[in-house]
Formats: C-alpha cells, structure tokens, sequence
C-alpha cells in the first residue's frame, strides 16, 4: 500500500496566476499520475509523472499549462498555470506500487479560480 | 468518450437495502476496478476483477464481469448510511507508457438512514 500525502488541500486563486500541487508518497512507487476532476464529473487523467525525465501528456493536455516534475521516486509535483475560471476542479495525485495494478490516491487538491 | 459508462448517475436508498451500479466499456481489457469517492476527497480501491474472472466477493461487495457484453456490476448488500459515496468503474488501457485507468462516469449513492 501506499500513504500519500497530498497539498494544499484546498486553494481560492486569482485568474493568470500559478498553483503548484506537492505529492508526497511514504514509499518509492514506479508510476505517478495527475487526474483532474470536473465539477460533478469523472477522472481524467493529465499526465504520467516520469522520474528523471519529462512526464507523459494525455491528448488536450500540454507542459506549458501543466508542467510537471518528479526529481525522485516518491514526490511530484503539478503546476496549473496562467489559470482561468475553467481550471476550477479537484486534482488528484495518484500512485501505482510496485507491481501493483490499483491505484492509491491523494486526498485531492479543491482549486477554485475567480 | 469515456472508456467506461456507469448506470446510474443517480441512486438513493433506505439503509438496509441493496444497490446495484452497471458499468459499460468498449475495448477489451485485462481488468476492471471499483472506487468509491467519498464527497470531495481521494479515490479508494474497493475491488478488481480481471478479463478470465466472472464474479467476485469481497465483505457486502460482490462484483460480476460479462466480457461478452463488455459489462460489470457493483453490488453493495445491506447497505448503511456510511456507504453514501460516488462509486467509479475503472478499467486498464495498455499502452506505451504502461497500463493507465480509464474511469467512467460515476454513480452517487444516497443511503437515508
């Protein structure tokens, strides 16, 4: 298993500034992953945090918006950028042990952009 | 589209009583899982099925597989006011990078005490 520690929990931001999101796991893990969560929607995965390298973008998702580090293999973190009213949304930290097929996840991080 | 599409959106119940959530996908996969949201928080594991099992049991949760009609269903027996959460199907995509999780949309389950 794994205990992630996830923060801040919460933030209130102003339009065109920058938030970064820390994940720190209590154990190394091969995989990391940041989902965004819509108002009243589902998971959809960001990207894939690489240790040692660039991290792995889904399709609408790009580094300049979202640039992601991971200099170890148990923390990462993701910057939301030049923020919007859009980028309102849960993001989630989220790991995958060892050999491992499920996922654990962080508590989430409640941004709201005015 | 979202890999896995969940049935209902919506579900309210007495405590007590049993819920059933459906989960649909597209592609094949080698395993499907279940989460459970509780409000504004983190994802918990519940269970995994994997593509060559049809049915699984863990405590009030039971879990069935229909490769063929690309379908699961969560069953949550007996349920109690603890369990009111939103509940995601969650299946594998392989791909380059490594196995990622598609989740689907969600059912929110109300149980009234």
């Amino acid at each position: 298993s794994a205990v992630i520690s996830q923060k801040p929990s919460r933030d209130i931001c102003q339009r065109g500034t920058s938030l970064t999101i820390q994940c720190q796991v209590d154990s190394q893990v091969t995989m990391m992953f940041w989902y965004r969560q819509q108002p009243g929607q589902s998971l959809t995965l960001i990207a894939t945090a690489n240790q040692g390298s660039e991290a792995t973008y889904e399709s609408g998702f790009v580094i300049d918006k979202f640039p992601i580090s991971r200099p170890n293999l148990t923390f990462s973190t993701l910057t939301v950028s030049n923020m919007s009213p859009e980028d309102s949304s849960i993001y989630l930290c989220s790991v995958e042990v060892w050999a491992g097929e499920k996922l654990f996840f962080g508590s989430g991080t409640q941004l709201s952009v005015l | 589209s979202q890999q896995g599409e969940e049935d209902p959106q919506a579900l309210s119940i007495q405590e007590g009583e049993n819920a059933t959530m459906n989960c649909s996908y597209k592609t094949s996969i080698n395993n499907l899982q279940w989460y459970r949201q509780n409000s504004g928080r983190g994802l918990v594991h519940l269970i995994l099925i994997r593509s060559n099992e049809r049915e699984k049991h863990s405590g009030r949760l039971r879990v069935t597989l229909d490769t063929s009609k690309k379908s699961s269903s969560l069953l949550i027996t007996a349920s109690r006011a603890a369990d009111t959460a939103s509940y995601f199907c969650a299946t594998d995509v392989i791909k380059a990078a490594g196995n990622k999780l598609t989740f689907g949309g969600g059912t929110r389950v109300l149980v009234k005490p």
